[in-house]
C-alpha cells in the first residue's frame, strides 16, 4: 500500500548550518508532495510543495528536491535558525477510489538547532 | 490569509460526557478535514467534507460524529470516548476537496483532548 517514510527520526545541526531532511514514498502515481513544519503544541504549518512534473522548487531558505526515479523527496533548509527547531513531515497526496484525495504523512523528523 | 481556527484549545472530558470541537475558516475553502494526532506520530485522517457533504470516513468509531453546518464551519461531536482517544485533534481546509490533486491543506492549531 501507499506509505511515506523518513530515513532519520532526529536531526541535530549547528545554528547557521544547512540541514537536509529526507523522505521516501512508495506510490509512483502520486503527483503532489508537501512539506509541513510542526512546532510543539501547534498544528502543521505549510512550508513548501512540489508537483511531480518538477525536480526542484525553492522558497525562502528552503528547497524541495524530488527524485521520481528512486521515489525520494528532500527538504533543504539553508542557514538554520533556532526557530527552525520543529518536527518536519513530508506528505503525499494520494488519490482514492471515491475520486477524493487524502494526505499520507511520513513519520516525521525532529530537527534540533544547536547554538 | 491561511488561517484555520479551532476551539477549544484544550478539553478534558470524562467517558460519559458529550462535548464538541469546533473549526472555522474564512478562506472560501470548500473542503474541510478532521485529523487525529497521537504524541510523536503523524496526523491520521478521520473525515473529509467536500462542499458540505461527507466524502470520506476513515472507518472512525461512531463515538466521533462530524458535522458541517456550512462551508466555513466544521464540528466534531464527541460522546462516550475512551482514554485512548486522548490526542491532538486537527482541523484542516483546502480549496477544492479532491480535485485538482494539488489542493493544499492548511491546518488549524488543534484541540488537545484528554479523556479521563
Amino acid at each position: 500500500g501507499e506509505s511515506v517514510g523518513l530515513h532519520l527520526p532526529t536531526l541535530s545541526v549547528q545554528e547557521g548550518d544547512n540541514s537536509i531532511i529526507n523522505c521516501a514514498y512508495s506510490n509512483s502515481a502520486s503527483d503532489y508532495f508537501i512539506w509541513y513544519k510542526q512546532e510543539s503544541g501547534k498544528g502543521p504549518q505549510f512550508i513548501i510543495d512540489i508537483r511531480s512534473n518538477m525536480d526542484k522548487r525553492q522558497g525562502q531558505r528552503v528547497t524541495v528536491l524530488l527524485n521520481k526515479t528512486v521515489k525520494h523527496l528532500s527538504l533543504q533548509i539553508a542557514a538554520t535558525q533556532p526557530g527552525d527547531s520543529a518536527v518536519y513531515f513530508c506528505a503525499e497526496n494520494v488519490g482514492l477510489t471515491q475520486g477524493a484525495q487524502k494526505l499520507v504523512f511520513g513519520q516525521g523528523t525532529r530537527l534540533t538547532i544547536n547554538p | 490569509d491561511t488561517e484555520v481556527t479551532q476551539t477549544p484549545k484544550h478539553l478534558v472530558m470524562g467517558m460519559t460526557n458529550k462535548k464538541s470541537l469546533k473549526c472555522e475558516q474564512h478562506m472560501g475553502h470548500r473542503a474541510m478535514y478532521w485529523y487525529k494526532q497521537k504524541a510523536k506520530k503523524p496526523p491520521e485522517l478521520m473525515f473529509v467534507y467536500s462542499y458540505e457533504k461527507l466524502s470520506i470516513n476513515e472507518s472512525v468509531p461512531s463515538r466521533f460524529s462530524p458535522e458541517c453546518p456550512n462551508s466555513s464551519l466544521l464540528n466534531l461531536h464527541l460522546h462516550a470516548l475512551q482514554p485512548e482517544d486522548s490526542a491532538l485533534y486537527l482541523c484542516a481546509s483546502s480549496q477544492f476537496g479532491g480535485l485538482p490533486s494539488t489542493d493544499t491543506q492548511y491546518f488549524g492549531p488543534g484541540t488537545r483532548l484528554t479523556v479521563l
